[in-house]
C-alpha cells in the first residue's frame, strides 16, 4: 500500500535556527497539506498546496512558514526561525483528485522539538 | 465554516465493556466526507472510517461501528467489547466537497483508555 514517508522522525533545533521538514507524498496525488499537533492538543491545519502553489493557508502559517515542491516528488515545509511554541508534532498528508477515491494518507509525523 | 465538536475529552473503561465516542459536526455544504482517525500512543494517525453525506447507512466493520444521523449532525463510533489495544486518542474529522484542495478539519479528539 503507497505511503506518505516523513522525515526526520524527530528533530530537536535550538531557537532561532532555521529547519526543515521533509515529507515525499503518493506518487499520483495531486494535493498536499501540513497540519500541527501540539502535544496533547487537536491536529490542526496550516497550508495545503496544489499546483505547485499555496491553495490555503491558517492563522498559524504567517511568514515564518513556507512550503516548497523542489524536485515534483519531495514536499517541505520550511520554519526560518523557531520559537518554543513551534514544539510539535507535524504531519505531512495527501491526496488524489477526488476525496471519494481514497481520502488523505497521512505520514507518522515529524515531532519537533525547540530548546 | 466547518466545525467538528468531541464533547467527550477523556474517557476509561474496563476491557470488554462498549464504549461510544461522539461527534457532532457543522457544515453548510451538502456534499461532505467524515472520518475517524485512531491516534496510537506512537503518534500515528490511523485512519479508520470515510462516510460520505449521501450515505447514512450504518457501518460494521469487527468491533467498530460507525452511526452516521444527518437529521443530528451526528457521526458517532462505537467499540464493541473493547480490548487494552483500544486505548488511544480517536479523532473525528470532516471536509467539504470531494473535489478542490479542501482541507481535513478535525474536531479536539477523544482520549479513550481501555483498563484491563
Amino acid at each position: 500500500e503507497p505511503e506518505v514517508t516523513q522525515t526526520p522522525s524527530h528533530q530537536v533545533t535550538q531557537m532561532g535556527q532555521e529547519v526543515i521538514l521533509h515529507c515525499v507524498p503518493i506518487s499520483n496525488h495531486l494535493y498536499f497539506y501540513w497540519y500541527r499537533q501540539i502535544l496533547g492538543q487537536k491536529v490542526e491545519f496550516l497550508v495545503s498546496f496544489y499546483n505547485n502553489e499555496i491553495s490555503e493557508k491558517s492563522e498559524i502559517f504567517d511568514d515564518q512558514f513556507s512550503v516548497e515542491r523542489p524536485d515534483g516528488s519531495n514536499f517541505t515545509l520550511k520554519i526560518r526561525s523557531t520559537k518554543l511554541e513551534d514544539s510539535a508534532m507535524y504531519f505531512c498528508a495527501s491526496r488524489p483528485n477526488r476525496v471519494v477515491d481514497y481520502g488523505y494518507t497521512f505520514g507518522s509525523g515529524t515531532r519537533l522539538t525547540v530548546v | 465554516a466547518q466545525k467538528v465538536t468531541q464533547a467527550q475529552t477523556e474517557i476509561s473503561v474496563v476491557e470488554k465493556e462498549d464504549v461510544t465516542l461522539d461527534c457532532v459536526y457543522e457544515t453548510r455544504d451538502t456534499t461532505y466526507y467524515l472520518f475517524w482517525y485512531k491516534q496510537p500512543p506512537s503518534g500515528e494517525l490511523v485512519f479508520l472510517i470515510r462516510r460520505n453525506s449521501f450515505d447514512e447507512q450504518n457501518e460494521i466493520s469487527g468491533r467498530y461501528s460507525w452511526n452516521f444521523q444527518k437529521s443530528t449532525s451526528s457521526f458517532n463510533f462505537t467499540i464493541t467489547a473493547s480490548q487494552v489495544v483500544d486505548s488511544a486518542v480517536y479523532f473525528c474529522a470532516l471536509v467539504r466537497g470531494n473535489q478542490g484542495a479542501q482541507k481535513l478539519v478535525f474536531g479536539q479528539g477523544t482520549r479513550l483508555t481501555i483498563n484491563p
